[in-house]
Protein backbone atom coordinates (compact mmCIF):
# COMPACT_ATOMS: atom_id res chain seq x y z
CA UNK A 1 0.00 0.00 0.00
CA UNK A 2 2.75 2.61 -1.06
CA UNK A 3 0.49 5.66 -0.73
CA UNK A 4 3.69 7.57 -2.30
CA UNK A 5 5.20 6.19 -5.49
CA UNK A 6 7.97 7.03 -8.10
CA UNK A 7 7.09 4.59 -10.84
CA UNK A 8 10.59 5.65 -13.14
CA UNK A 9 13.42 4.22 -10.90
CA UNK A 10 16.01 6.08 -13.11
CA UNK A 11 16.38 8.44 -15.41
CA UNK A 12 19.15 9.67 -18.09
CA UNK A 13 18.77 13.14 -19.53
CA UNK A 14 21.73 15.04 -21.61
CA UNK A 15 23.15 18.17 -19.47
CA UNK A 16 21.67 21.07 -20.35
CA UNK A 17 18.15 19.48 -21.11
CA UNK A 18 15.13 19.59 -18.78
CA UNK A 19 14.67 16.89 -16.23
CA UNK A 20 11.11 15.62 -14.97
CA UNK A 21 11.07 13.66 -12.14
CA UNK A 22 7.32 12.39 -11.42
CA UNK A 23 5.81 11.34 -8.50
CA UNK A 24 2.06 9.98 -7.43
CA UNK A 25 0.48 9.73 -4.29
CA UNK A 26 -2.97 8.36 -2.92
CA UNK A 27 -3.68 9.52 0.20
CA UNK A 28 -6.17 12.58 0.10
CA UNK A 29 -5.06 14.09 3.37
CA UNK A 30 -1.55 14.83 2.53
CA UNK A 31 -1.52 18.77 2.42
CA UNK A 32 2.23 19.12 1.72
CA UNK A 33 5.15 17.62 -0.65
CA UNK A 34 8.67 17.70 -0.47
CA UNK A 35 11.25 16.58 -3.10
CA UNK A 36 14.90 15.38 -1.25
CA UNK A 37 18.27 14.69 -2.91
CA UNK A 38 20.35 11.59 -2.06
CA UNK A 39 23.94 11.59 -2.95
CA UNK A 40 25.46 7.79 -2.04
CA UNK A 41 26.63 7.75 1.82
CA UNK A 42 25.12 11.00 2.70
CA UNK A 43 21.44 11.48 4.26
CA UNK A 44 18.55 13.15 1.87
CA UNK A 45 18.78 17.11 1.44
CA UNK A 46 15.45 19.09 1.39
CA UNK A 47 15.54 20.22 -2.04
CA UNK A 48 11.99 22.12 -2.24
CA UNK A 49 8.65 21.47 -1.33
CA UNK A 50 4.68 23.04 -2.34
CA UNK A 51 2.00 23.25 -0.37
CA UNK A 52 -1.81 21.68 -1.46
CA UNK A 53 -2.59 24.92 -2.18
CA UNK A 54 -0.05 26.16 -4.73
CA UNK A 55 -0.02 24.61 -7.87
CA UNK A 56 3.80 25.56 -8.88
CA UNK A 57 6.75 26.89 -6.47
CA UNK A 58 10.10 27.55 -8.05
CA UNK A 59 13.45 27.76 -6.47
CA UNK A 60 16.13 28.68 -8.82
CA UNK A 61 16.77 25.36 -11.67
CA UNK A 62 14.08 23.82 -9.66
CA UNK A 63 10.16 24.03 -10.51
CA UNK A 64 7.59 21.39 -8.66
CA UNK A 65 4.29 21.24 -10.23
CA UNK A 66 1.69 19.83 -7.90
CA UNK A 67 -2.01 18.69 -9.74
CA UNK A 68 -4.02 18.07 -6.84
CA UNK A 69 -6.83 16.77 -9.06
CA UNK A 70 -4.56 13.98 -10.34
CA UNK A 71 -2.73 13.58 -7.28
CA UNK A 72 0.72 14.13 -9.24
CA UNK A 73 3.10 16.39 -8.46
CA UNK A 74 6.58 16.52 -10.78
CA UNK A 75 10.15 17.89 -10.26
CA UNK A 76 11.94 19.93 -13.45
CA UNK A 77 15.21 20.88 -13.46
CA UNK A 78 16.02 23.24 -15.53
CA UNK A 79 19.02 23.47 -17.15
CA UNK A 80 20.39 20.34 -15.93
CA UNK A 81 23.85 19.48 -14.32
CA UNK A 82 26.49 16.40 -13.70
CA UNK A 83 25.97 17.61 -10.40
CA UNK A 84 22.60 16.52 -9.99
CA UNK A 85 22.99 13.13 -10.62
CA UNK A 86 21.30 11.99 -7.33
CA UNK A 87 18.52 9.74 -6.33
CA UNK A 88 15.75 12.15 -5.90
CA UNK A 89 12.68 11.10 -3.60
CA UNK A 90 9.52 12.46 -3.64
CA UNK A 91 7.71 12.75 0.00
CA UNK A 92 4.46 14.04 1.52
CA UNK A 93 2.78 14.69 5.10
CA UNK A 94 -0.56 15.39 6.36
CA UNK A 95 -1.18 17.74 8.91
CA UNK A 96 -1.39 15.44 11.70
CA UNK A 97 -2.32 17.96 14.18
CA UNK A 98 -0.01 16.64 16.54
CA UNK A 99 3.15 18.58 15.15
CA UNK A 100 4.79 15.52 14.18
CA UNK A 101 4.85 16.28 10.12
CA UNK A 102 5.25 12.78 9.41
CA UNK A 103 7.16 12.12 5.86
CA UNK A 104 5.87 9.19 3.46
CA UNK A 105 8.35 8.86 1.17
CA UNK A 106 8.60 7.60 -2.44
CA UNK A 107 11.15 4.79 -3.31
CA UNK A 108 13.01 7.20 -5.25
CA UNK A 109 14.52 8.04 -9.06
CA UNK A 110 17.71 8.09 -9.56
CA UNK A 111 18.88 11.01 -12.12
CA UNK A 112 21.90 10.32 -14.23
CA UNK A 113 22.92 13.53 -16.13
CA UNK A 114 25.18 13.47 -18.83
CA UNK A 115 28.05 15.23 -19.74
CA UNK B 1 29.56 22.64 12.32
CA UNK B 2 27.67 19.73 11.08
CA UNK B 3 23.76 20.00 11.37
CA UNK B 4 22.77 16.70 12.18
CA UNK B 5 25.34 13.77 13.47
CA UNK B 6 25.39 10.12 14.01
CA UNK B 7 27.76 7.76 15.13
CA UNK B 8 28.68 5.23 14.25
CA UNK B 9 28.51 5.31 10.26
CA UNK B 10 29.04 1.43 10.26
CA UNK B 11 28.12 -1.46 12.42
CA UNK B 12 29.14 -4.77 11.75
CA UNK B 13 27.68 -6.93 14.30
CA UNK B 14 26.55 -10.68 14.97
CA UNK B 15 22.85 -11.42 15.83
CA UNK B 16 21.61 -11.70 19.21
CA UNK B 17 23.81 -8.94 20.41
CA UNK B 18 22.61 -5.08 21.39
CA UNK B 19 23.40 -2.29 19.85
CA UNK B 20 23.16 2.14 19.74
CA UNK B 21 22.36 4.51 17.70
CA UNK B 22 23.64 8.26 18.48
CA UNK B 23 21.85 11.16 17.39
CA UNK B 24 22.69 15.09 17.73
CA UNK B 25 21.98 18.28 16.62
CA UNK B 26 22.58 21.47 17.12
CA UNK B 27 20.10 23.44 15.24
CA UNK B 28 18.17 23.80 17.83
CA UNK B 29 14.88 21.58 16.47
CA UNK B 30 12.56 20.63 18.59
CA UNK B 31 10.91 17.40 16.69
CA UNK B 32 13.27 14.28 16.20
CA UNK B 33 13.14 11.56 14.14
CA UNK B 34 14.64 8.02 13.37
CA UNK B 35 14.01 6.39 9.80
CA UNK B 36 14.86 2.95 8.18
CA UNK B 37 16.48 2.48 4.84
CA UNK B 38 15.82 -1.07 4.32
CA UNK B 39 17.38 -3.20 1.27
CA UNK B 40 14.18 -2.33 -1.30
CA UNK B 41 15.13 1.33 -0.54
CA UNK B 42 12.25 2.66 1.30
CA UNK B 43 12.22 5.43 3.70
CA UNK B 44 10.43 4.58 6.57
CA UNK B 45 9.52 6.93 9.73
CA UNK B 46 9.85 4.19 12.73
CA UNK B 47 10.20 7.07 15.78
CA UNK B 48 9.10 10.94 16.46
CA UNK B 49 10.52 12.93 19.15
CA UNK B 50 9.07 16.26 20.19
CA UNK B 51 10.73 18.00 23.27
CA UNK B 52 11.97 14.46 24.80
CA UNK B 53 8.42 13.41 24.24
CA UNK B 54 7.31 10.08 21.67
CA UNK B 55 5.04 11.46 19.35
CA UNK B 56 5.32 8.56 16.31
CA UNK B 57 5.92 5.01 17.35
CA UNK B 58 5.25 3.41 14.00
CA UNK B 59 4.67 -0.60 13.99
CA UNK B 60 8.12 -0.99 15.09
CA UNK B 61 9.40 -4.38 17.25
CA UNK B 62 9.31 -3.58 20.97
CA UNK B 63 13.54 -4.51 20.65
CA UNK B 64 13.91 -1.35 19.21
CA UNK B 65 14.27 1.59 21.99
CA UNK B 66 14.51 5.40 21.07
CA UNK B 67 15.89 7.20 24.10
CA UNK B 68 16.03 11.37 24.01
CA UNK B 69 18.30 12.80 27.60
CA UNK B 70 17.67 16.25 25.99
CA UNK B 71 16.48 18.00 23.16
CA UNK B 72 19.24 17.60 20.83
CA UNK B 73 20.09 14.32 21.11
CA UNK B 74 17.83 10.92 20.30
CA UNK B 75 19.43 7.66 20.46
CA UNK B 76 18.01 4.47 19.04
CA UNK B 77 19.14 1.59 20.95
CA UNK B 78 17.86 -2.32 19.49
CA UNK B 79 17.99 -5.51 21.64
CA UNK B 80 18.62 -9.24 20.32
CA UNK B 81 19.64 -8.13 16.94
CA UNK B 82 18.10 -10.31 14.11
CA UNK B 83 19.35 -9.91 10.54
CA UNK B 84 16.25 -8.16 8.86
CA UNK B 85 17.71 -5.53 11.05
CA UNK B 86 20.05 -4.62 8.88
CA UNK B 87 19.64 -1.76 7.20
CA UNK B 88 20.77 2.34 6.43
CA UNK B 89 19.34 4.24 9.81
CA UNK B 90 18.47 8.03 9.33
CA UNK B 91 18.47 10.48 12.40
CA UNK B 92 16.74 13.75 11.02
CA UNK B 93 15.00 16.80 12.47
CA UNK B 94 12.57 19.39 12.01
CA UNK B 95 12.06 23.15 12.94
CA UNK B 96 8.76 24.17 10.32
CA UNK B 97 6.69 21.58 8.73
CA UNK B 98 8.73 21.38 5.01
CA UNK B 99 11.96 20.83 6.09
CA UNK B 100 13.68 17.31 7.89
CA UNK B 101 17.43 17.70 8.29
CA UNK B 102 18.83 14.26 7.99
CA UNK B 103 21.71 12.83 9.05
CA UNK B 104 24.57 11.10 6.93
CA UNK B 105 23.04 7.50 8.07
CA UNK B 106 24.63 4.84 10.41
CA UNK B 107 24.64 1.49 7.94
CA UNK B 108 23.79 -1.48 9.87
CA UNK B 109 24.80 -5.04 9.49
CA UNK B 110 24.17 -8.47 10.81
CA UNK B 111 25.14 -11.22 10.53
Amino acid sequence: DQQVKQNSPSLSVQEGRISILNCDYTNSMFDYFLWYKKYPAEGPTFLISISSIKDKNEDGRFTVFLNKSAKHLSLHIVPSQPGDSAVYFCAATPYSGAGSYQLTFGKGTKLSVIP
Amino acid sequence: DTAVSQTPKYLVTQMGNDKSIKCEQNLGHDTMYWYKQDSKKFLKIMFSYNNKELIINETVPNRFSPKSPDKAHLNLHINSLELGDSAVYFCASRSTKETQYFGPGTRLLVL
